[in-house]
């Protein structure tokens, strides 16, 4: 079965602080990984997805297959970084990518 | 492009009463999935649609759940009978391609009296 573990439920740091959100996954094959984000007030969107290898507005993401692992960082937080974000992993079967998503975690940044 | 649609976005229920959810798609995308987030809790995968066409319902309960996506409309999650457990946020998600990005609608969040 897949599995994807987000153990924190809050995680509060200042602005200019480095970000790490920790999401860890379980999956017998070879899984796809992502982080989505929803602002307050918006619909969920895909924030990056490990195949890109892209930063996207700052935030990085490195898949560790031997640590079995996705965290999110951010060398620099911004106010505008705070959201709750979900890491969510997708398997390789026959046809679609359904996700299964973490329980989430609401990064708050303070002044 | 108005991006993924849902209505209601809230929706009261009271027990033993029927649900019927409904998400249009993104134009041009004919690949639909649905979410359910019950509170505290992640989204969970229910089914994945293609127009006319369920292809993966393995997230679905097996009683009172069914969708559809038929050629011309929204994509239609319907809860028969509802139960105070029914209560949650539904989320609807589109894609042009079975790989290809999902573009999540607004939600609906359903209570159940």
């Amino acid at each position: 079965a897949q599995r994807v573990t987000q153990p924190e439920k809050l995680l509060s740091v200042f602005k200019g602080a480095p970000v790490e959100l920790k999401c860890n996954y379980s999956y017998s094959g070879s899984p796809e990984l992502f982080w989505y984000v929803q602002y307050s007030r918006q619909r969920l969107q895909l924030l990056l997805r490990h195949i890109s290898r892209e930063s996207i507005k700052g935030f990085t993401a490195d898949l560790n297959k031997g640590e079995t692992s996705f965290h999110l960082k951010k060398p620099f937080a911004q106010e505008e970084d705070s959201a709750m974000y979900y890491c969510a992993l997708s398997g390789l079967t026959g046809g679609g990518n359904k996700l299964t998503f973490g329980t989430g975690t609401q990064l708050k940044v303070e002044l | 492009n108005a991006g993924v649609m849902q209505n209601p976005r809230h929706l009261v229920r009271r027990r033993g009463q029927e649900a019927r959810l409904r998400c249009s798609p993104m134009k041009g995308h004919s690949h639909v999935y649905w979410y359910r987030q019950l509170p505290e809790e992640g989204l969970k995968f229910m089914v994945y649609l293609q127009k006319e066409n369920i292809i993966d319902e393995s997230g679905m309960p097996k009683e009172r759940f069914s969708a559809e996506f038929p050629k011309e409309g929204p994509s239609i999650l319907r809860i028969q009978q509802v139960v105070r457990g029914d209560s949650a946020a539904y989320f609807c998600a589109s894609s042009a391609g079975a790989r290809n990005e999902q573009f999540f609608g607004p939600g609906t969040r359903l209570t159940v009296l």
